[in-house]
This record gives C-alpha cells, sequence and structure tokens, in this order.
C-alpha cells in the first residue's frame, strides 16, 4: 500500500453523464499528478498541482475535464458529457515536488462508459 | 517531446533465472531521471528502481539492477534469481521534468 487512496474504484456510466474522482495523497505530497491509462498502455500524464496550484495540462485534458485541488489537500478530477473514448484507469499520485523523488501512485478508478 | 520505447510487449522467465527487460528513450537533456516502476495485476504501481543521468554508475536495488546506456539513450532492468511475485507489467519512465513519460510496457510472467 502506498498510502494513495483513490475513491470510487470502479464507475460504470452511460454516455453523456458526469462523473468526478477523488484522490487523497500522503500528507507531505506537495504535488499532486493525474494521469490516464488505457488497456496495454502506459499512463499518459493529464496534469498536476503544486499545493492548490495547478501549474500544467496536457493537450488530453478536454474542456470536458476539470481538476482542482482545494487547500493543497485532496484532489478531484470531473468528467462533464462521457463519452466512450474516456473509458479508462484514472491514476493520482504524490511526491514532494523533487525530480528524483518517486512519485506515489494510488490505485486508480477504472471507468467505463456505456 | 521525449519518448520511452519498450520493445518487449511481454517477457517469461524461469523462477530463479535471471531476465533483462529493454527500454530506450528520446531526449535533448543532459540531466534527467529515469525510473522503473511495477504494477502487479490489479494493484498499485510502485517503483522497484531510479537512475539519474549524471551517475555513470549503474543503480542497483538488491536483486533489481540496470544498464544504462547515455550515449545510447537505453535504461535495461535486469532482475536476477526471479521470484514468482516479480509477475507484473513493468514500466519505463523518464521524468520530463515535473511528470513521468511512460512506455507501453512489459509484460513479465514467472514459471514455476
Amino acid at each position: 500500500d502506498t498510502g494513495v487512496s483513490q475513491n470510487p474504484r470502479h464507475k460504470i456510466t452511460k454516455r453523456g453523464q458526469n462523473v468526478t474522482f477523488r484522490c487523497d495523497p500522503i500528507s507531505e505530497h506537495n504535488r499532486l499528478y493525474w494521469y490516464r491509462q488505457t488497456l496495454g498502455q502506459g499512463p499518459e500524464f493529464l496534469t498536476y498541482f503544486q499545493n492548490e496550484a495547478q501549474l500544467e495540462k496536457s493537450r488530453l485534458l478536454s474542456d470536458r475535464f476539470s481538476a482542482e485541488r482545494p487547500k493543497g489537500s485532496f484532489s478531484t478530477l470531473e468528467i462533464q458529457r462521457t463519452e466512450q473514448g474516456d473509458s479508462a484507469m484514472y491514476l493520482c499520485a504524490g511526491d514532494r515536488g523533487s525530480s528524483y523523488n518517486e512519485q506515489f501512485f494510488g490505485p486508480g478508478t477504472r471507468l467505463t462508459v456505456l | 517531446a521525449q519518448t520511452v520505447t519498450q520493445s518487449q510487449p511481454e517477457m517469461s522467465v524461469q523462477e530463479a533465472e535471471t531476465v533483462t527487460l529493454s527500454c530506450t528513450y528520446d531526449t535533448s537533456e543532459s540531466d534527467y531521471y529515469l525510473f522503473w516502476y511495477k504494477q502487479p495485476p490489479s494493484r498499485q504501481m510502485i517503483l522497484v528502481i531510479r537512475q539519474e543521468a549524471y551517475k555513470q554508475q549503474n543503480a542497483t536495488e538488491n536483486r533489481f539492477s540496470v544498464n544504462f546506456q547515455k550515449a545510447a539513450k537505453s535504461f535495461s532492468l535486469k532482475i536476477s534469481d526471479s521470484q514468482l511475485g516479480d509477475a507484473a507489467m513493468y514500466f519505463c519512465a523518464y521524468r520530463s521534468p515535473n511528470k513521468l513519460v511512460f512506455g507501453a510496457g512489459t509484460i513479465l510472467r514467472v514459471k514455476s
């Protein structure tokens, strides 16, 4: 167990619905990252936060996606008007902000859009 | 943009034997960090080993070691004395600089 939790672990939704995922990182980790992993592929970067500030967003993060990290603690990732192509595992990770430091990953939220 | 390539979709190894997983990457930077992560089935991804590019000495962690060839942009992982618990998906990753860029992964199967 890495100490990072994500909820829910699984989410099944119908196309067009909105979904929200939550990540609770280790308390000392001032940086929090979101990745998306599709079947048989490596995780792809979506966005990251330094404390409560969102500092970088990937081109993968369309305007249907929004992420927040209020008070620099937990983070939420919302997908509006879900599409079948959004089906994937959504991973969050945290670290102390140094390039040397490992990122500690959560177990992920598996999203299935019907 | 940095890219990471893992050319072996799947590898098999006999228990107690040694296996090497390949990884190449592309970057124009001179200082960077490389990682190998392990993702067991339905479990969280965990760090196996890391390498700083400015260090010529190859990193080792118990049964895990790397062969880092900076000029060739190669970063392979060697697992010695393979155990059943080593069975997992292994990802090579490059730190760029605030995010990880992952390869597609190699599934490692360990035969008893």
